[in-house]
């Protein structure tokens, strides 16, 4: 029963254009969620997080949005240059349940010169 | 300087052997973790300690033994192993239990022939 979905396998954009990866949840009780990056070889890392109190949260030429009522999250990168090519990771967790992050499949981003 | 380190990277052995994956952290931090990414790529928490005391521990085969000597050492022992338990396991840290921040090792990928 996979509770975090990333129905996009893969993603292909060119360079300088904007990147947006999607993230659904099925668990009502998740209030924190999280994106990570995974390039090959490499154990994913920190991107950017939201807490379920906010809609927005921006860092640098990163933007997570999440929509509550439709249990769905997105990550936007502008502008997007080849070295973002990788795995890109949502997360989700309930703070009451201990940290316990469940991710999702993972989206393939390539950045295409 | 590597934060989070695990050995080895690669193993590859037969099954019904007993082996061991380490990792140590540098970070100073209170909690460590072990996931598993399977042939699906889906990343799934095992154990997760807390100041060396077991926090979580997510419906693994008791032939899965982790053991915390210190708040920076958390090791994976496996016992009679499984063609079912190839996979890539990661270990991570965070600051404590309510920090979503997780810093990965780099994977050690466990092959069972």
């Amino acid at each position: 029963d996979q509770q975090v979905k990333q129905n996009s396998p893969s993603l292909s954009v060119q360079e300088g254009r904007i990147s947006i990866l999607n993230c659904d949840y099925t668990n009502s009780m998740f209030d924190y969620f999280l994106w990570y990056k995974k390039y090959p070889a490499e154990g994913p890392t920190f991107l950017i997080s939201i807490s379920s109190i906010k809609d927005k949260n921006e860092d640098g030429r990163f933007t997570v949005f999440l929509n509550k009522s439709a249990k769905h999250l997105s990550l936007h990168i502008v502008p997007s240059p080849p070295g973002d090519s990788a795995v890109y990771f949502c997360a989700a967790s309930n703070n009451n349940a201990g940290n316990m992050l469940t991710f999702g499949g993972g989206t393939r981003l390539m950045v295409k010169p | 300087d590597t934060a989070v380190s695990q050995t080895p990277k690669y193993l590859v052995t037969q099954m019904g052997n007993d082996k061991s994956i380490k990792c140590e952290q540098n970070l100073g931090h209170d909690t460590m973790y072990w996931y598993k990414q399977d042939s699906k790529k889906f990343l799934k928490i095992m154990f997760s300690y807390n100041n060396k005391e077991l926090i979580i521990n997510e419906t693994v085969p008791n032939r899965f033994s982790p053991k915390s000597p210190d708040k920076a050492h958390l090791n994976l022992h496996i016992n009679s192993l499984e063609l079912g338990d190839s996979a890539v396991y990661f270990c991570a840290s965070s600051q404590d239990m309510t920090s979503g921040e997780l810093f990965f090792g780099e994977g050690s990928r466990l092959t069972v022939l």
